[in-house]
């Protein structure tokens, strides 16, 4: 079974400018998690979708993120303008979405390191 | 705003040591995760806990949610070196199809040989 995906591994950006991460899910997972991990920190959840329908966004800066789930698959997170603070590794999660706690397990992609300068 | 404190942040330890990682909150959770993330990987699922009082073994792994579900402990017996990780624990909330992950504040583990 394969994984959760995500594109680019790396990437690195001046600040003010525009960067967009990419995450397919496990196949058949309906809830798709977005999270930040500043270095040395737990992941902090930024978005979550169940299907294309967002759950909850509360930690979203949405004044510069943004985030979608076209047809309930595949999801991009955008930061447009970047600041130095935005530098993290930023990681995709999936999990079934139905059943109790204990099928609900999240997998998590290998995440995507941004560096801000 | 639920928090998750984890205790201690760092741990320096020889190979063969026991150890102790704590993970307390102020608020009562559905269950609790543990999990082990190592550098340039997502974090990946230990154990889940749901009951109060639980306690879970996996090999020299010991995980115990508290009787309140509000905290939680994993104990290692004779750590190894690939016992070494960022541990991290998640208090999960809300039903499914909606369950909410609070990440705890990590404790980072090395283990010398």
């Amino acid at each position: 079974e394969a994984g959760v995906a995500q594109s680019p591994r790396y990437k690195i950006i001046e600040k003010r400018q525009s960067v967009a991460f990419w995450c397919n899910p496990i196949s058949g997972h309906a809830t798709l998690y977005w999270y930040q991990q500043i270095l040395g920190q737990g992941p902090k959840l930024l978005i979550q979708f169940q299907n294309n329908g967002v759950v909850d966004d509360s930690q979203l800066p949405k004044d510069r993120f943004s985030a979608e789930r076209l047809k309930g698959v595949d999801s991009t997170l955008k930061i447009q303008p970047a600041k130095l603070e935005d530098s993290a590794v930023y990681l995709c999660a999936s999990s079934l979405g139905t059943g109790g706690i204990a099928k609900n397990i999240q997998y998590f992609g290998a995440g995507t390191r941004l560096s801000v300068l | 705003t639920q928090l998750l404190e984890q205790s201690p942040q760092f741990l320096s330890i020889q190979e063969g040591e026991n150890l102790t990682v704590y993970c307390n909150s102020s608020s009562v959770f559905s269950s609790l995760q543990w999990y082990r993330q190592e550098p340039g990987e997502g974090p990946v699922l230990l154990v889940t806990v749901v009951t109060g009082g639980e306690v879970k073994k996996l090999k020299r792994l010991t995980f115990q949610f508290g009787d309140a579900r509000k905290d939680s402990s994993l104990h290692i017996t004779a750590a190894q070196p690939g016992d070494t990780g960022l541990y991290l624990c998640a208090g999960a909330a809300g039903a499914s199809g909606t369950y909410k992950y609070i990440f705890g504040t990590g404790t980072r583990l090395k283990v010398l040989a």
